[in-house]
């Protein structure tokens, strides 16, 4: 079973609404990570957040705004997303943002964007 | 060329079969490497990282070719269960932590 918890598992929202997804690990990482991943595509990063801060934004457009409450919590607030952003949007963590550092996903949620 | 490249496949082979992979990365300040598996619509979980002198785990092998730049998973006695995709990754400190994973290489293990 995984360690990061992410809800929901799977979301449909119009292209109007505001959304947030959130994930959540217990396991003392420092790193936090966003990813994107469409069907028989490997993950894109999106963000990462080292140690609660924002440390890269991978040029995302500004309707994915991130947010890190604390060391625990990483979510994704959405709003006025278009159809292309539907996608399996993967957390995941590790203990710093060194590079050998190994990611533990959550699994996921399922956006689909009408 | 893409920093990380895999054979997409599919690779169909039977039970009991083995199997090997592929990854080539172009990066050569790369300094570690990962296998992870992915089931369709699931995350990808570790399957094991990789090291130079080669390392194995259960049916499970994989070994590092800095001199080529090429790393390999090899898998025995092919059951089921192991019908996922199977994606290279590597990670370089270029400036900057990069993790970048390579576009995966389905397998399917039929009866």
């Amino acid at each position: 079973d995984t360690e990061v918890t992410q809800t929901p598992k799977h979301l449909v929202m119009g292209m109007t609404n505001k959304k947030s997804l959130k994930c959540e690990q217990h396991m003392g990482h420092r790193a936090m990570y966003w990813y994107k991943q469409k069907a028989k595509k490997p993950p894109e990063l999106m963000f990462v957040y080292s140690y609660e801060k924002l440390s890269i934004n991978e040029s995302v457009p500004s309707r994915f705004s991130p947010e890190c409450p604390n060391s625990s919590l990483l979510n994704l607030h959405l709003h006025a997303l278009q159809p292309e952003d539907s996608a399996l949007y993967l957390c995941a963590s590790s203990p710093r943002t060194t590079e050998g550092e190994k990611l533990f996903f959550g699994s996921g949620t399922q956006l689909s964007v009408l | 060329r893409k920093e990380v490249e895999q054979d997409p496949g599919p690779f169909n082979v039977p039970e009991g079969a083995t199997v090997a992979f592929n990854c080539t990365y172009s990066n050569s300040a790369s300094q570690s490497f990962f296998w992870y598996r992915q089931d369709c619509r699931k995350e990808p979980k570790l399957l094991m990282s990789v090291y130079s002198s080669g390392n194995e785990d259960g049916r499970f092998t994989a070994q590092l070719n800095r001199a080529s730049q090429y790393i390999s998973l090899l898998i025995r006695d092919s059951k089921l269960s192991d019908s996922a995709t199977y994606l290279c990754v590597v990670n370089a400190n270029t400036g900057g932590f990069k993790t970048i994973f390579g576009a995966g290489t389905r397998l399917f293990v039929k009866a």
